[in-house]
């Protein structure tokens, strides 16, 4: 079946880039996602790359796409101590139709 | 324009007890969504409406849950009678009908089982 899989922690000097990674194994994967969590809020959908794009740049955020090795990552430059959250990775395919696969999450925690 | 509204946002009972937990979509979109998240795992699909059809079930537990949308706007999702294992944050969302893989999810609810 569908699995996407992440890191559990990532620890980051303020104002360094953060690199989080994730792989995912459905071949037929449409739309990969990063979502955020900060503490005691709900899922804020951060940024989605379609499966036919290598790229998305957003502000600070930038999605790199290899579709070859199934390998997504969310780079966030100049992190910042809001930044500070959960980061999800998942995706939606063909054979899942329009439910989300989710990765266990990624804690991202800036110091000082 | 609000966002996806879940309630209550956080609900402890005893186990064999019923708990009713609520969603309210953005307004027009006519997928609805519930998801769960148990003991830090992953987030998992439990069902998805669209307006007030049960498009896919696949991802419900067990008949203690039963989901609802009466109408085709807000949602109910029951476990009865609920059991520890239930015990994790319920998460709805939502989408339009032309983008329906582009998800907003509401807050949570934590439920927490006794």
């Amino acid at each position: 079946g569908e699995d996407v899989e992440q890191s559990l922690f990532l620890s980051v000097r303020e104002g360094d880039s953060s690199v989080i990674n994730c792989t995912y194994t459905d071949s037929s994967s449409t739309y990969l996602y990063w979502y955020k969590q900060e503490p005691g809020a709900g899922l804020q959908l951060l940024t989605y790359i379609f499966s036919n794009m290598d790229m998305k740049q957003d502000q600070r955020l930038t999605v790199l796409l290899n579709k070859k090795d199934k390998h997504l990552s969310l780079r966030i430059a100049d992190t910042q101590t809001g930044d500070s959250a959960i980061y999800f990775c998942a995706e939606t395919s063909y054979s899942s139709a329009s439910k989300i696969i989710f990765g266990s999450g990624t804690r991202l925690s800036i110091r000082p | 324009e609000a966002g996806v509204t879940q309630f209550p946002s956080h609900s402890v009972i005893e186990k064999g007890q019923t708990v009713t937990l609520r969603c309210d979509p953005i307004s027009g979109h006519d997928n609805l969504y519930w998801y769960r998240r148990v003991m830090g795992k992953e987030i998992k699909f439990l069902l998805h409406f669209v307006k007030e059809s049960k498009q896919d079930e696949s991802g419900m537990p067990n008949n203690r849950f039963l989901a609802e949308r009466t109408g085709g706007t807000y949602s109910t999702l029951k476990v009865q009678p609920a059991e520890l294992e239930d015990s994790g944050v319920y998460f709805c969302a939502s989408s339009q009908q032309g983008a329906k893989n582009i998800q907003y999810f509401g807050a949570g609810t934590r439920l927490s089982v006794l």
